[in-house]
């Protein structure tokens, strides 16, 4: 069965303070690992689309990586407005297969 | 260019009343999602069009639900009669392509009383 486990579930984090979110996932066929970002009260926001093992992509202040087994969202120097959830969802049959989220806090 | 929208925003409804949401997607993606969030669990999917053609309705828990998107642009979805477990919000979403990033709206969360 497709699946999708997100670590942790929250994460309060000092501003600067770097640290990893965890995505591990068991699917058939991968179709693209996908990471989203959602503020309260809307919908996931799209942040990276990875395809392969080994492959990396980087935007600002975070970076994701993918195994063949789990993905990494690094946070780099997080600042307040970073807070958020962070979706995982892996693409099977063209459907998303989500994790729970982790939610991150950055106090400032 | 505009997102993806939905209506309403929230909607509370009794036990046994009809509620008809709406989504319109991106301008052009002929993909189109429905995916559901009930409290504490995890985004799940409901249904896929293409164009207007359902490509996939595996998720749609029973056929209280029905999903239409007649000519191929905005889409319904409609809860008839409504239950108090169909409570939650309710994301739409589009792609341009089947292998698309999927776009996706605020969502419409749905209360059931």
């Amino acid at each position: 069965e497709d699946q999708v486990t997100q670590s942790p579930e929250a994460l309060r984090l000092q501003e600067g303070e770097s640290s990893s979110l965890n995505c591990s996932y068991t699917v058939s066929g991968l179709r693209g690992l996908f990471w989203y970002r959602q503020d309260p009260g809307k919908g996931p926001e799209f942040l990276f689309t990875l395809y392969s093992a080994g492959e990396e992509k980087e935007k600002e202040r975070l970076k994701a990586t993918l195994t063949k087994k789990e993905s990494f969202l690094h946070i780099t120097a997080p600042k307040p407005e970073d807070s958020a959830t962070y979706l995982c969802a892996v693409r099977s049959n063209y459907q998303l297969i989500w994790g729970a989220g982790t939610k991150l806090i950055i106090k400032p | 260019e505009a997102g993806v929208t939905q209506f309403p925003s929230h909607s509370v409804i009794e036990k046994g009343q009809t509620v008809t949401l709406r989504c319109d997607p991106i301008s052009g993606h002929d993909n189109l999602y429905w995916y559901r969030r009930v409290m504490g669990k995890e985004i799940k999917f409901l249904l896929h069009f293409v164009k207007e053609s359902k490509q996939d309705e595996s998720g749609m828990p029973n056929n209280r639900f029905l999903a239409e998107r007649t000519g191929g642009t905005y889409s319904t979805l409609k809860v008839q009669p409504a239950e108090l477990e169909d409570s939650g919000v309710y994301f739409c979403a589009s792609s341009q392509g089947l292998d698309g990033v999927q776009f996706f709206g605020p969502g419409t969360r749905l209360t059931v009383l």
